[in-house]
C-alpha cells in the first residue's frame, strides 16, 4: 500500500527551465515532508522539507508548496542547472520527539536537465 | 567524513546462500533505519531501532531477514537462504532524536546492492 503517490516518472527540462513534481499523501497524521535527491551509485540525500504549518518554502533555487486539505505537495526547482539531473522523492512522516520518522517514499520522479 | 557507512557495497551471492550487511551509522546518532530499493522504486522501510531496541518491523521482513544492533552502535542485517526476488540495494539511515535544529533528519549511507542469482 503506496501512502505517497508521486508523479511524474520521469521529465526532461531545458538548461533554466522549471521542474514541477508532484506528491499526494492519504494519511492524515503526516506531517513532515521532505523531499530527497538521489544521485546513480549514491543514497538518497535531504534536499528540503517542510511541516504543514506553511504552504511554502523556499532554499535557493528549491521551493515546496504544500496543500494541507489537497493533502498534495510539490517541489519546483527553478532554473534547472544540468547539475539538478537526478532522482527526487518526495516522503512524508509523522514527526515529533517521539514520533518515529519512518519515512514512507514516493516512486520518485526521474529529471533530466538538458543543456 | 563521518556519514553513514555500509558494507559491503556490492555483494552477490547465489540463491539459497545467506549474507550480511553491515551499517555504520554517524556516531552520536540514536535511531537507526534499513530500507530496501529495488530499481525504479522509492525506498521501503523495513525495520528501524532506538539505541539497541528494535521498534518496528515492516511486514517486507519475512523471518529470513534479521537484523540487529548490539550495544546501539553499528547494525547488521542478515538474510537467509536468499532468493532472487531479495536482489535491491539495501539503505541504512541514521539520525538524532531531539528537538533541536537537524535532529531528526534521516541521513543515508550510499547502500549495499545485493544480486541474487
Amino acid at each position: 500500500q503506496q501512502q505517497v503517490k508521486q508523479s511524474p516518472q520521469s521529465l526532461i527540462v531545458q538548461k533554466g527551465g522549471i521542474s514541477i513534481i508532484n506528491c499526494a499523501y492519504e494519511n492524515t497524521a503526516f506531517d513532515y515532508f521532505p523531499w530527497y535527491q538521489q544521485f546513480p551509485g549514491k543514497g538518497p540525500a535531504l534536499l528540503i522539507a517542510i511541516r504543514p504549518d506553511v504552504s511554502e518554502k523556499k532554499e535557493g533555487r528549491f521551493t515546496i508548496s504544500f496543500n494541507k486539505s489537497a493533502k498534495q505537495f510539490s517541489l519546483h526547482i527553478m532554473d534547472s542547472q544540468p547539475g539538478d539531473s537526478a532522482t527526487y522523492f518526495c516522503a512524508a512522516s509523522k514527526s515529533g520527539q517521539f514520533n518515529d520518522y519512518k519515512l514512507s517514499f514516493g516512486a520518485g520522479t526521474t529529471v533530466t536537465v538538458r543543456a | 567524513d563521518t556519514g553513514v557507512s555500509q558494507d559491503p557495497r556490492h555483494k552477490i551471492t547465489k540463491r539459497g546462500q545467506n549474507v550480511t550487511f553491515r551499517c555504520d551509522p554517524i556516531s552520536e546518532h540514536n535511531r537507526l533505519y534499513w530500507y530496501r530499493q529495488t530499481l525504479g522504486q522509492g525506498p521501503e522501510f523495513l525495520t528501524y531501532f532506538q539505541n539497541e531496541a528494535q521498534l518496528e518491523k515492516s511486514r517486507l521482513l519475512s523471518d529470513r531477514f534479521s537484523a540487529e544492533r548490539p550495544k546501539g552502535s553499528f547494525s547488521t542485517l542478515e538474510i537467509q537462504r536468499t532468493e532472487q526476488g531479495d536482489s535491491a540495494m539495501y539503505l541504512c539511515a541514521s539520525s538524532r532524536q531531539g528537538l533541536l535544529s537537524g535532529a531528526n533528519v534521516l541521513t543515508f549511507g550510499a547502500g549495499s546492492r545485493l544480486t541474487v542469482l
